[in-house]
């Protein structure tokens, strides 16, 4: 079936240091969706990339689309408290569902 | 932004009781909206999707007769979580789809703890 990877499980940086997570799909993707997911909390939508080789901005957060559509990383710059958390990668396969990456436990040694 | 809600935010029920979860978009019209099941420190698994006016396309493995799912409206479907038991025990997040450009977008609501005892 239609599984979306992602890497690492868990990960513990210092506070100010980078951070990156990578997702990976088989077959190719619609488009790629990213969610935080705080402790206790809900996803929340950060952002969506849909064309080969796009590449966002937020602050500090820099997501990537592979040329292929098949993989997306996650890259945050001098990672802050706030940034605790989980990270989400989400895929459409062109069908009517998301399927939501393993996710990526994010947390920051002060 | 889009604003989904979900009541409860917790509930504990005696095995055996049925126990009923409502999602509400409350700024606008969701024609699908879809039932995750979380596990601590696991991803989102999907259980169904909802269509308005529609029976629920339920996942593999999903019961569809113990996760009863009603969507009679644009702004509510409902999941019923019928005879818990203590493996029912879990986290229940509903989502809305709404149009972002030419994709969707899902706006989750803010969850439901179930302990069943």
């Amino acid at each position: 079936g239609q599984q979306v990877m992602q890497i690492p499980q868990y990960q513990h940086v210092q506070e100010g240091e980078d951070f990156t997570t990578y997702c990976n799909s088989s077959t190719t993707l619609s488009n790629i969706q990213w969610y935080k997911q705080r402790p206790g909390g809900h996803p929340v939508f950060l952002i969506q990339l849909v064309k080969s080789g796009e590449v966002k901005k937020q602050k500090r957060l820099t997501f990537q689309f592979g040329e292929a559509k098949k993989n997306s990383s996650l890259h945050i710059t001098a990672t802050q408290t706030t940034d605790v958390g989980t990270y989400f990668c989400a895929g459409w396969f062109g069908n009517e569902k998301l399927t939501f990456g393993t996710g990526t436990r994010l947390t920051i040694i002060p | 932004g889009a604003v989904v809600s979900q009541h409860p935010s917790r509930v504990i029920c005696k095995s055996g009781t049925s126990v009923k979860i409502e999602c509400r978009s409350l700024d606008f019209q969701a024609t699908t909206m879809f039932w995750y099941r979380q596990f601590p420190k696991q991803s989102l698994m999907l259980m169904a999707t909802s269509n308005e006016g529609s029976k629920a396309t339920y996942e593999q493995g999903v019961e569809k007769d113990k996760f009863l799912i009603n969507h009679a409206s644009l702004t509510l479907s409902t999941l019923t979580v019928t005879s818990a038991h203590p493996e029912d025990s879990s986290f229940y997040i509903c989502s809305a789809e709404g149009r972002r450009g030419p994709s969707y977008e899902q706006y989750f609501g803010p969850g439901t703890r179930l302990t069943v005892t």
